[in-house]
């Protein structure tokens, strides 16, 4: 069974730090890449980071650009976003996918179940 | 506010027929292809039409998309009561100041 498994959030203080895990399995994790997505509460999806399958690649949100980091360690099968300089509006549940990006199609096959920062003193 | 425009909510009664717009640009679903996803109360979200209008296996063909120039739609026939959710369009966005990857700001169906 495909299965994204999320751990890591907490309740932080502003600019503090945390770093998530998303642990894959049931695929080969080095064939994809993978993103970051949040959700605030009561708010929408907002897209947050994405990493190619190698790590050669990242690209993130203008609202977290400089502040996360996105990486992963194909070895582990394992995705994380390391999160500096939190802040209020960083406060979300967050799930990391599976991206499918081939024939210039991209979409998100394989969602977790996501892991809750919440940022406040 | 949200690169991809979605209305707040769509109502209909069960059995009947309803079409979510995912209105963008040309940066994005102009010239990209258009993922939907369903995210049911308390539960993560579940891709249910990627390419525009293609479904995942197990994804009954009560749903279906399409796309027309900057817009894309999602429909869905034969309204059940376990259809309440909240829908997502997304796509590439090649425009420097979206990001990335964008979401519409996501539509909450009622089924009456």
């Amino acid at each position: 069974e495909v299965q994204l498994v999320e751990s890591g959030g907490v309740v932080v203080q502003p600019g503090g730090s945390l770093r998530l895990s998303c642990a894959a399995s049931g695929f080969t994790f080095d064939d994809y890449a993978m993103h970051w997505v949040r959700q605030a509460p009561g708010k929408g999806l907002e897209w947050v980071s994405l990493i190619s399958w190698d790590g050669g690649s990242t690209y993130y949100a203008d609202s977290v650009k400089g502040r996360f980091t996105i990486s992963r360690d194909n070895s582990k099968n394992s995705l994380y976003l390391q999160m500096n300089s939190l802040r209020a509006e960083d406060t979300a549940l967050y799930y990391c996918a599976k991206a499918v990006m081939v024939r210039g199609s991209a979409y998100m096959d394989v969602w977790g179940k996501g892991t809750t920062v919440t940022v406040s003193s | 506010q949200s690169v991809l425009t979605q209305p707040p909510s769509v109502s209909a009664a069960p059995g009947q027929k309803v079409t979510i717009s995912c209105s963008g640009s040309s940066s994005n679903i102009g010239n990209n292809y258009v993922s939907w996803y369903q995210q049911l109360p308390g539960t993560a979200p579940k891709l249910l039409i990627y390419e525009n209008n293609k479904r995942p296996s197990g994804i009954p063909d009560r749903f279906s998309g399409s796309k027309s120039g900057t817009s894309a739609t999602l429909g869905i026939t034969g309204l059940q009561t376990g259809d309440e959710a909240d829908y997502y369009c997304g796509t590439w966005d090649s425009s420097l100041s979206a990001g990335l990857w964008v979401f519409g700001g996501g539509t909450k169906l009622t089924v009456l």
